[in-house]
């Protein structure tokens, strides 16, 4: 989707190590999601925002924090990642029950 | 836990066939959607329909919803190449709530 924009876009990393993923739109819209895929799961959430600041769990929140302090800007923290956490990692955002538009994703690689 | 399960997990046809998946889901929803992933990109949306609805198109896309069941069916006519990808549907919670669950999805390939 052409508003919503990943980086970067490929990480390789070792265990233990903190990593960061940005998230950037400019649709103005009010929710931003972070999701994990991996084989047989489908697109599990890890972290929503609805507003500045104003964020909650998702299904597969353990290991992971997120900040807001933009409307356009989510973050997602890994603050000493496992290699279980070896995925790819999906942002979205949206308005109200509207559909999400989605960035391209992230792979993310922890050996 | 996964809202919605998707079958086929795959689907193989040929160039001009139809296509149909369906999706089954557990609890109530306020809407149903359906995503597509092309290979290494993100979601993107093709339809959605609210659970007071039973039908609905949008060009070669029909899709059904029965509440009843707890199920939905995307059905796309005279496939084409490019319609090769991964296709997902996801539930709304009642209540008008925005967090999706997305099913495991179908990979879909239309050979020539």
């Amino acid at each position: 989707d052409a508003g919503i924009t990943q980086s970067p876009r490929h990480k390789v990393t070792e265990t233990g190590t903190p990593v960061t993923l940005r998230c950037h739109q400019t649709e103005n819209h009010r929710y931003m999601y972070w999701y994990r895929q991996d084989p047989g799961h489908g697109l599990r959430l890890i972290h929503y925002s609805y507003g500045v600041k104003d964020t909650d769990k998702g299904e597969v929140s353990d290991g992971y924090s997120v900040s807001r302090s933009k409307t356009e800007d989510f973050l997602l923290t890994l603050e000493s990642a496992t290699s279980s956490q070896t995925s790819v990692y999906f942002c979205a955002a949206g308005s109200g029950d509207q559909p999400q538009h989605f960035g391209d994703g992230t792979r993310l690689s922890i050996l | 836990s996964q809202q919605g399960e998707e079958d086929p997990q795959a689907l193989s046809i040929q160039e001009g066939e139809n296509a149909t998946m369906n999706c089954s889901y557990k609890t109530s929803i306020n809407n149903l959607q359906w995503y597509r992933q092309n290979s290494g990109r993100g979601l993107v949306h093709l339809i959605l329909i609210r659970s007071n609805e039973r039908e609905k198109h949008s060009g070669r896309l029909r899709v059904t919803l029965d509440t009843s069941k707890k199920s939905s069916s995307l059905l796309i006519t005279a496939s084409r190449a490019a319609d090769t990808a991964s296709y997902f549907c996801a539930t709304g919670p009642t209540g008008g709530g925005n967090k999706l669950t997305f099913g495991t999805g179908t990979q879909l390939k239309v050979e020539l």
